[in-house]
């Protein structure tokens, strides 16, 4: 079976400052882990994707996640947030069934 | 091209009404899916079809009808829906159904409102 756990269903920041987004996956094969996000009235967009080539993972937009198996987290970061990343954010792991979603936090970014 | 087109965009329908969500790949993707998301919720998946066979069906009511034509097109037939199946419909697709072959491309959706 395989779970994710996001923290925090609503993150607020200062245009500029750090984004960090937690999730925290359950898997119980080798979890494949991806991050979306979407628009209000939209579809879900790919941001990014943890494929065990590398840890941490590079995705659209300045957005980053690292892989860290110990504490089977998966955590979503930006180095300073831009007004256009205000959306809503879904971590999901994927493995040996369809993709299961956290239940999304919701990014607001003040300017 | 690495799209899903859904359509329509907006759909409005009475309860009696029956209608259709439409949803296309060319990417030869071979696994497609229908998700609902009601507001403020992640998607949910409906139905997964694989090699054009349904392989996942959720419990779904059976007012919601599925139907892979081809491997590029996924149907979703509307029948005497109730108000609290408003929601967005989305479709995705995906190379496999397994692994990171489930990197799922998702269409912008259907908003459907029951009335």
């Amino acid at each position: 079976a395989q779970s994710v756990t996001q923290l925090g269903s609503h993150v607020s920041v200062s245009e500029g400052a750090l984004v960090l987004l937690r999730c925290n996956y359950s898997s119980s094969v080798p979890p494949y882990l991806f991050w979306y996000v979407q628009y209000p009235n939209q579809g879900l967009q790919l941001l990014l994707k943890y494929t065990s080539a590398a840890t941490l993972v590079k995705g659209i937009n300045g957005f980053e996640a690292e892989f860290k198996k110990s504490e089977t987290s998966f955590h979503l970061t930006k180095p300073s947030a831009h007004m256009s990343d205000a959306a809503e954010y879904f971590c999901a792991v994927a493995g040996n069934t369809p993709l299961v979603f956290g239940k999304g936090t919701r990014l607001s970014v003040i300017a | 091209d690495t799209e899903v087109t859904q359509t329509p965009k907006h759909l409005v329908m009475g309860m009696t009404n029956k209608k259709s969500l439409k949803c296309e790949q060319h990417m030869g993707h071979r696994a497609m899916y229908w998700y609902k998301q009601k507001a403020k919720k992640p998607p949910e998946l409906m139905f997964v079809y694989s090699y054009e066979k349904l392989s996942i069906n959720e419990s779904v009511p059976s007012r919601f009808s599925p139907e892979c034509p081809n491997s590029s097109l996924l149907n979703l037939h509307l029948h005497a829906l109730q108000p609290e199946d408003s929601a967005l419909y989305l479709c995705a697709s995906t190379s496999g159904t397994s692994g990171l072959n489930t990197e799922a491309f998702f269409g912008q959706g259907t908003r459907l409102t029951v009335v």
